[in-house]
């Protein structure tokens, strides 16, 4: 079955970090680019983060560029987002999620459960 | 970047009707790069439709999609009860990939 679970979500102060981690199974991990997407609670979908099949290449929303790092681990088929600095405006559930098609733009076809972050003092 | 405007906010229809959802793009979508995704409560969500018009795997074919240039929709044929949810189109042709707002289609 192919599956994504994320995992390291948690309560956070103002200022700290906290590093997120979704497993990967049942796919060729190491062949499709991969994003965080995130969700305010009872609010719409923001993208977050993405980063390629290889690790060479990362992009970022303007709202978190600086402070969180994506990347991967393509022989523990994990993908992680290093998140610094934390904000109130961060919290949210976090969702990972894989392009539909393996090294090309594509739509999003496999979605984690989510981890919510909750940062607040 | 481009802005993805989604109307109605809320359409509120009853089981066996058609919904139509409307998604207005700021600026051309790229080759058609627009999906449309499922949302229910408490879950992640999920691909409907991609490249505008195609429908993702095990997606009932009473969902279709349809549009380009600037101007989508999603219609459902007939509303079944577990199609009451909330639905976002998403362009991901140019980057950053972005999401509209969302429309909650609930049960009238």
């Amino acid at each position: 079955e192919v599956q994504l679970v994320e995992s390291g979500g948690g309560l956070v102060q103002p200022g700290g970090s906290l590093r997120l981690s979704c497993a990967a199974s049942g796919f060729t991990f190491s062949s499709y680019w991969m994003h965080w997407v995130r969700q305010v609670p009872g609010k719409g979908l923001v993208w977050v983060s993405r980063i390629n099949s290889d690790g060479s290449s990362t992009s970022y929303a303007d709202s978190v560029k600086g402070r969180f790092t994506i990347s991967r681990d393509n022989a523990k088929n994990t993908l992680y987002l290093q998140m610094n600095s934390l904000r109130a405006e961060d919290t949210a559930v976090y969702y990972c999620t894989r392009d539909k098609e393996p090294h090309t733009y594509d739509a999003f076809d496999i979605w984690g459960q989510g981890t919510l972050v909750t940062v607040s003092s | 970047e481009i802005v993805l405007t989604q109307s109605p906010g809320t359409l509120s229809l009853s089981p066996g009707e058609r919904a139509t959802l409307s998604c207005r793009a700021s600026q051309s979508v790229s080759s058609s790069y627009l999906a449309w995704y499922q949302q229910k409560p408490g879950q992640a969500p999920r691909l409907l439709i991609y490249g505008a018009s195609s429908r993702a795997t095990g997606i009932p074919d009473r969902f279709s999609g349809s549009g380009s240039g600037t101007d989508f929709t999603l219609t459902i044929s007939r509303l079944e009860p577990e199609d009451f949810a909330v639905y976002y189109c998403q362009q991901y042709g140019t980057a950053p990939r972005s999401f509209g707002q969302g429309t909650k289609l609930e049960i009238k």
